[in-house]
């Protein structure tokens, strides 16, 4: 079993619509959760930190669930320039440090 | 600006040779990263230093070496022993966060390695 996983996708969907992604992950004792955002060919860039009671940033709004170990990302009211691939990063300590985990990715494809 | 940078963007390279690809970073971050993505899979982690002068083996070590010899650069090199070496490498850099946890981790542009 992968330590994150992810829809795949693609997920296609017109300009306006709201879209939802979940990810899980495998390790109880994961501290610090995370979205990223990978353009094609780019690099990633932080999304929004995942917390615990919630969080919303514009358009965008982070669930955790630490007892189900699921993370989920709403996109309200989608533009074309959100079209991109969307990772779940979960932060773990391994071996006295802190490392990510990268899930594969979501990717959302938004249509006129 | 402040920032990481990557070069070249795109490196090609015959099977068998050695090519080493640079990381710089101006953000006076302690710790650094390399990465290498593949299609459809997550990003996976090669090397990380927390500080000059060290350097701790990630999840996919073999076949790659690093030196830490000054904080702003982080060299990373794909030596033949690397069997499947064509990729895109990432490379990233991050503060210490409090009591030993990481702060957010910022990438550079990545290189694209093909070995011919």
């Amino acid at each position: 079993r992968k330590e994150v996983e992810q829809d795949p996708g693609p997920f296609n969907v017109p300009e306006g619509a709201t879209v939802a992604f979940n990810c899980t992950y495998s390790n109880s004792a994961s501290q610090s959760f995370f979205w990223y955002r990978q353009d094609c060919r780019k690099e990633p860039k932080l999304l929004m930190s995942v917390y615990s009671s919630g969080n919303e940033d514009g358009r965008f709004t982070a669930q955790l669930n630490r007892a189900s170990q699921y993370i989920s990302l709403l996109i309200r009211d989608s533009k074309l320039s959100d079209s991109a691939t969307y990772l779940c990063v979960v932060n773990i300590a391994s071996g006295g440090y802190n490392k990510l985990i990268f899930g594969a990715g979501t990717r959302l494809a938004v249509h006129p | 600006d402040g920032g990481i940078t990557q070069s070249p963007k795109y490196l090609f390279r015959k099977e068998g040779q050695n090519v080493t690809l640079s990381c710089e970073q101006n953000l006076n971050h302690d710790a650094m990263y390399w990465y290498r993505q593949d299609p459809g899979q997550g990003l996976r982690l090669i090397y990380y230093s927390q500080i000059v002068n060290d350097f701790q083996k990630g999840d996919i070590a073999e076949g790659y070496s690093v030196s830490r010899e000054k904080k702003e650069s982080f060299p990373l090199t794909v030596t033949s022993a690397q069997k499947n070496p064509t990729a895109f490498y990432l490379c990233a850099s991050s503060t210490k966060g409090l009591a030993g946890s990481m702060g957010t981790q910022y990438f550079g542009p990545g290189t694209r390695l093909t070995v011919l």
